[in-house]
């Protein structure tokens, strides 16, 4: 089965600090990726879909940069966080079956709060 | 363009009581599949179910039904027996054929009282 893992799961960070958050993916093969943020008390906001090694598209113009370097893994990154980054990240992967949309499908998010 | 509405922002119910979630929708492309996600106090969202857009039947899971009618773009989704556990926020969400993006809705906030 396909499991999808995230982290930390937790985050405090001070302004202008560095940010990495990590992604993987196991059991499936070239899924389309997908990093979400979700300010407090709103919806989801796509930030970046990947649907290959090395391709992202960014959806948001941001201080955040994503990296694909391996099939399964996507990275979400900054080089200076601001206060506005603050808020829960989701990471989701979906079967890229050409034809059809599938579901996607969640890792349990990263609350980082940067002070 | 795509776009999701959940114009409800909380709902409080009583336990056992029926609770329905709307859901409208915006697209003109003639294949989309609309999705429903739940997302507990945890946070990772929980997938609950996807319909195409040319399934208009009806789906029913235990407690949970869901009534897609395109004549009036909605997709809403009704728990019957509410029990405290489907306390979250409900996300309602689109995705177009050949496009890449799921387009959520700003959820809505159920809350269950024992």
């Amino acid at each position: 089965s396909q499991t999808i893992h995230q982290w930390p799961a937790t985050l405090v960070q001070p302004v202008g600090s560095p940010l990495s958050l990590e992604c993987t993916v196991e059991g499936t093969s070239n899924p389309n990726l997908y990093w979400y943020r979700q300010a407090a008390g709103r919806g989801l906001q796509l930030l970046f879909y990947s649907v290959g090694i090395g391709q992202i598209s960014s959806e948001v113009p941001q201080n955040l940069s994503a990296s694909r370097p391996q099939d399964r893994q996507f990275i979400l990154s900054s080089k200076k966080l601001l206060l506005s980054d603050s808020g829960f990240y989701l990471c989701a992967w979906r079967a890229n079956w050409e034809g059809t949309n599938t579901e996607a499908f969640f890792g349990q998010g990263t609350r980082l709060t940067v002070v | 363009a795509q776009k999701v509405t959940q114009a409800q922002t909380e709902i409080s119910v009583v336990e056992k009581e029926d609770v329905t979630l709307d859901c409208v929708y915006e697209t003109r492309d003639t294949t989309y599949y609309l999705f429903w996600y739940k997302q507990p106090p945890s946070g990772e969202l929980v997938f609950l179910i996807r319909r195409n857009s040319f399934d208009e039947q009806n789906e029913i899971s235990g407690r949970y039904s869901w009534n897609f009618q395109k004549s009036t773009s909605s997709f809403n989704f009704t728990i019957t027996a509410s029990q405290v556990v489907d306390s979250a926020v409900y996300f309602c969400a689109l995705s177009v054929s050949g496009a890449n993006n799921l387009f959520f809705g700003t959820g809505t906030r159920l809350t269950v009282i024992p």
